[in-house]
C-alpha cells in the first residue's frame, strides 16, 4: 500500500564512506525528487528526475549522483561522506504534466548520520 | 532568488482557537501554490493546490486563500484540536517545466488542550 518508500530509514555512518539511499512509488508517476531537510527543518530540493531524465539539478556537490533505472526508482548515491551530510533525505514523486493540479507524496524520509 | 516566507514562525493556541498563518511568494510568474501538512517523524502531507486568484479551498476545519496579484495565501484553522499540532508548509510552483516547489520554513502550530 505504501505510495512512496525509501530505504533504509536511518543510516548511520563514518565520514568519508559512500552510502545509497533508495526510493521507489508505485503511483505510476512520471517524476520523482529529492530533497534536503536541513538543520533548519527547511526543505530544499536537490535533483528531479522525469522519466529517467535528470530535469532539475540545484547546486549540490558532486558528491551526490541521483539515479533512476526507471520512473518507479530514484537512489541517491553520496560518496565521501562529510559531517555536513547529516540531515534527513526525503524522496517525492508526482505528474509532470500536471504541476498546478498535482501535488507532490512525500516519502517517509531516511535520517543520515555522517558520525 | 525566488523566496517564500511563512509568518508566524511558531504559534501556540489553546484547543478550540481558531487562528491563520500567511505565506508570502512572489507574485510575478505564479502557477500555483501548494500547502502541506507536516506532523512530527512523518512525512509532509497535501492539503491544497491553488491556483486561481481569489481561490479558496476548504477541507474539515482548515481552509486557504489564495492572492496572486499581491503574493500571498492565508491557512485558516477554525476551533484547534490538539491532532492539528504539526508544522504547516507553504510552497510556490517555480512554473515552467520542471514542477520545481520552492517550500517556506513553515508554521510550526502547537495546540494545548
Amino acid at each position: 500500500d505504501t505510495a512512496v518508500s525509501q530505504t533504509p530509514k536511518y543510516l548511520v555512518t563514518q565520514m568519508g564512506n559512500d552510502k545509497s539511499i533508495k526510493c521507489e512509488q508505485n503511483l505510476g508517476h512520471d517524476t520523482m525528487y529529492w530533497y534536503k531537510q536541513d538543520s533548519k527543518k527547511f526543505l530544499k530540493i536537490m535533483f528531479s528526475y522525469n522519466n529517467k531524465e535528470l530535469i532539475i539539478n540545484e547546486t549540490v556537490p558532486n558528491r551526490f549522483s541521483p539515479k533512476s533505472p526507471d520512473k518507479a526508482h530514484l537512489n541517491l548515491h553520496i560518496n565521501s561522506l562529510e559531517l555536513g551530510d547529516s540531515a534527513v533525505y526525503f524522496c517525492a514523486s508526482s505528474h509532470l504534466d500536471r504541476p498546478s493540479t498535482d501535488t507532490q507524496y512525500f516519502g517517509p524520509g531516511t535520517r543520515l548520520t555522517v558520525l | 532568488i525566488l523566496n517564500v516566507e511563512q509568518s508566524p514562525q511558531s504559534l501556540h493556541v489553546q484547543e478550540g482557537d481558531s487562528t491563520n498563518f500567511t505565506c508570502s511568494f512572489p507574485s510575478s510568474n505564479f502557477y500555483a501554490l501548494h500547502w502541506y501538512r507536516w506532523e512530527t517523524a512523518k512525512s509532509p502531507e497535501a492539503l491544497f493546490v491553488m491556483t486561481l486568484n481569489g481561490d479558496e479551498k476548504k477541507k474539515g476545519r482548515i481552509s486557504a486563500t489564495l492572492n496572486t496579484k499581491e503574493g500571498y495565501s492565508y491557512l485558516y484553522i477554525k476551533g484547534s484540536q490538539p491532532e492539528d499540532s504539526a508544522t504547516y508548509l507553504c510552497a510556490f510552483l517555480d512554473g515552467g517545466a520542471t514542477n520545481k516547489l520552492i517550500f517556506g520554513t513553515g508554521t510550526l502550530l502547537a495546540v494545548q488542550p
